[in-house]
């Protein structure tokens, strides 16, 4: 039962370069969410989708691009990486009706030199 | 702007000591409403949800949280704390859109 699986778990970057984040979700839920989140700051959504190749900005989607080609898969792109983006990303997906729960992967920790 | 709001960025409480932590949010249309944790270097687990019915809540490690429509809180509670309880708490609501919205945590800290 893996639920929400994110790759990789930690990765280092140097200024310009790019990368791509990896979430896979296993319980056919229909909404999945890309997050930030900074000290003192909360979690701060990034994009998210409401379905398969559907996408939506959320509150901080600047230099972020995301793709949903598949139900069970949704990636987080960085173009150019800035030392800004360095942060813990978290992956989350739910159900289709409104009370339902975010289901949250382990995270990815990204350090931007 | 739909907003929700935890006053409290770290609270420091002695073991077997009550706590309550506070959230609230600005909004007059039907929300639901999610309290999550966070054990450190891990992602965030659900702890409770309110959606319709009894306004006391009841959820996982012993925790409830009370709904007050009148106050817009949904402030969480536990009568007496342990060790492993150390963790962030987030307060979450759906005001009736796709997104959840957080508040900024509160950092729970045990005393032994």
């Amino acid at each position: 039962n893996a639920g929400v699986t994110q790759t990789p778990k930690f990765r280092v970057l140097k200024t310009g370069q790019s990368m791509t984040l990896l979430c896979a979700q296993d319980m056919n839920h229909e909404y999945m969410y890309w997050y930030r989140q900074d000290p003192g700051m909360g979690l701060r959504l990034i994009h998210y989708s409401v379905g398969e190749g559907t996408t939506a900005k959320g509150e901080v989607p600047d230099g972020y691009n995301v793709s949903r080609l598949k139900k069970q898969n949704f990636l987080l792109g960085l173009e150019s990486a800035a030392p800004s983006q360095t942060s813990v990303y978290f992956c989350a997906s739910r159900k289709g009706n409104r009370n339902s729960p975010l289901h949250f992967g382990n995270g990815t920790r990204l350090t931007v030199t | 702007a739909q907003s929700v709001t935890q006053l409290d960025s770290q609270v420091p409480v002695f073991e077997e000591a009550p706590v309550e932590l506070r959230c609230n949010y600005s909004s007059s249309v039907s929300v639901y409403l999610f309290w999550y944790v966070q054990y450190p270097n891990q992602g965030l687990q659900l702890l409770l949800k309110y959606l319709s019915g009894s306004t006391l809540v009841k959820g996982i490690n012993g925790f409830e949280a009370e709904f007050n429509k009148s106050q817009t809180s949904f402030h969480l509670r536990k009568p007496s704390v342990h060790i492993s309880d150390t963790a962030e708490y987030f307060c979450a609501v759906n005001f009736g859109n796709e997104k959840l919205t957080f508040g900024t945590g509160t950092r729970l800290t045990i005393i032994p």
